[in-house]
């Protein structure tokens, strides 16, 4: 059974950082490109980043801001959020994309940024 | 404001049909393959019912279709149930670079 557990969010200060995990299994982690996407309250969703093997891609709105890796050995995705704003106040789901459809996606983890 | 536009709300009574549209333009909707629609019940992890546009990953009903014309794609149920009841996304490729969103839809079977 594919499964994706995010882990990470909380309370941050504008200006600060986070770093959200997302644990993979069920499946063969290194073969699929993996995604951020975020939903603020009330909101829609927003797309944020996508790794495909080495490359990476970020939604304008938080490009030279945050960065996403991926750890194969350990079948875990990454998101380092720095410089947070009010904004970027959402619940972060990972998400996995088969062929481009995102097929399975995790229960989310809120980040709230308010001083 | 969404990248693609849905319509807040929608409804119907169980047995009806409805559908959702999903308006974007000739970089995303209109110049690609690549559409999904997202089903979310708060509190729960959204789940494709869509893909490339006319697409039904297994397990999803064939109550649920999706077509498209021009810069807009939409989603029918027919023969409503009262566990469709839930938020409906639509998601486009753009630019054949990154995706992009509708603000959703919330479907309430009456």
């Amino acid at each position: 059974e594919v499964q994706l557990v995010e882990s990470g969010g909380g309370l941050a200060q504008p200006g600060g950082s986070l770093r959200l995990s997302c644990a993979a299994s069920g499946f063969t982690f290194s073969d699929y490109t993996m995604n951020w996407v975020r939903q603020a309250p009330g909101k829609g969703l927003e797309w944020v980043s996508f790794i495909r093997s080495e490359t990476t891609t970020y939604a304008d709105s938080v490009k030279g801001r945050f960065t996403i890796s991926r750890d194969n050995a350990k079948n875990s995705l990454y998101l380092q959020m720095n410089s947070l704003r009010a904004e970027d106040t959402a619940v972060y789901y990972c998400v996995r994309d088969y062929s481009y459809a995102f097929d399975y996606w995790g229960q989310g983890t809120l980040v709230t940024v308010s001083s | 404001q969404s990248a693609l536009t849905q319509p807040a709300s929608v409804s119907g009574s169980p047995g009806q049909s409805i559908t959702i549209s999903c308006t974007g333009s000739s970089s995303d909707i209109g110049d690609s393959n690549h559409v999904c629609w997202y089903q979310h019940h708060p509190g729960k992890a959204p789940k494709l019912m869509i893909y490339g546009v006319t697409n039904r990953p297994s397990g999803v009903s064939d109550r649920f279709s999706g077509s498209k014309s021009g810069n807009t794609a939409s989603l029918t149920i027919s023969g409503l149930q009262a566990e469709d009841e839930a938020d409906y996304f639509c998601g486009s490729f753009r630019n054949s670079i990154a995706w992009v969103f509708g603000g959703g839809t919330r479907l309430t079977v009456l």
